[in-house]
């Protein structure tokens, strides 16, 4: 079993919905990150938060917007998705700040289909 | 130039044997390397990190790092088919200062009974 809770496990939305993606861990690690991954491709980061900060956005469009209430939670805000977002969504943390050598433990992810 | 390559398979090994999966990537400068499964339809799962060359062994699996040739490997001995998932190699890379993990696309291993 992961460290890493992602919820919802799977979620359906349409366009012009607004839906959250919520990710927990305890293991008192300093940095979070969202990764998406597309059938048979290898995980493509997203934002990174180090110590609660947001330390990369990887030009993601604005329809999602990342939030990290505290070092334990990381959100993910969805609003008028495209179709092409379908995907697996990715949470991860690593115990030092960003990277530091120290290796990404991910969540079990969060299927998302735009209808 | 990829910065990350892995030969993409699918790697076909007998039960027993031993699975060879490779990795190379472009910037001289990495220090930390990683190797994640990833069963279908389920996150990765780390396997093993490396960061200084030679080998590191864990139970059946060996991670091998050369720096000087640029490559890392996972060995996985008496393969067994729950070993059956794609393997992802990750390397820590410095891009204008900023590290970023960067994945392979990841070679799919399919362990023969």
């Amino acid at each position: 079993d992961t460290e890493v809770t992602q919820t919802p496990k799977h979620l359906v939305m349409g366009m012009t919905n607004k839906k959250s993606l919520k990710c927990e861990q305890h293991m008192g690690h300093r940095a979070m990150y969202w990764y998406k991954q597309k059938a048979k491709k290898p995980p493509e980061l997203m934002f990174v938060y180090s110590y609660e900060k947001l330390s990369i956005n990887e030009s993601v469009p604005s329809r999602f917007s990342p939030e990290c209430p505290n070092s334990s939670l990381l959100n993910l805000h969805l609003h008028a998705l495209q179709p092409e977002d379908s995907a697996l969504y990715l949470c991860a943390s690593s115990q030092e700040g960003q990277y530091y050598n120290s290796p990404l433990h991910f969540g079990n992810g969060t299927r998302l289909t735009v209808t | 130039q990829k910065e990350v390559e892995q030969n993409s398979g699918p790697l076909s090994v007998p039960e027993g044997a031993i699975a060879s999966l490779n990795c190379t990537y472009s910037d001289r400068g990495s220090q930390s390397f990683f190797w994640y499964r990833q069963y279908s339809g389920k996150s990765p799962e780390l396997i093993m990190f490396i960061y200084s060359n030679g080998d590191k062994e864990d139970g059946r699996f060996t991670a091998q790092l050369n720096k000087a040739s640029q490559y890392v490997s996972l060995l996985i001995r008496d393969s067994q088919p729950s070993d059956s998932a794609t393997y992802l190699c990750a390397v820590l890379i410095s891009n204008f200062g900023n590290e970023k993990l960067t994945f392979g696309t990841g070679t799919r291993l399919t362990i023969i009974p």
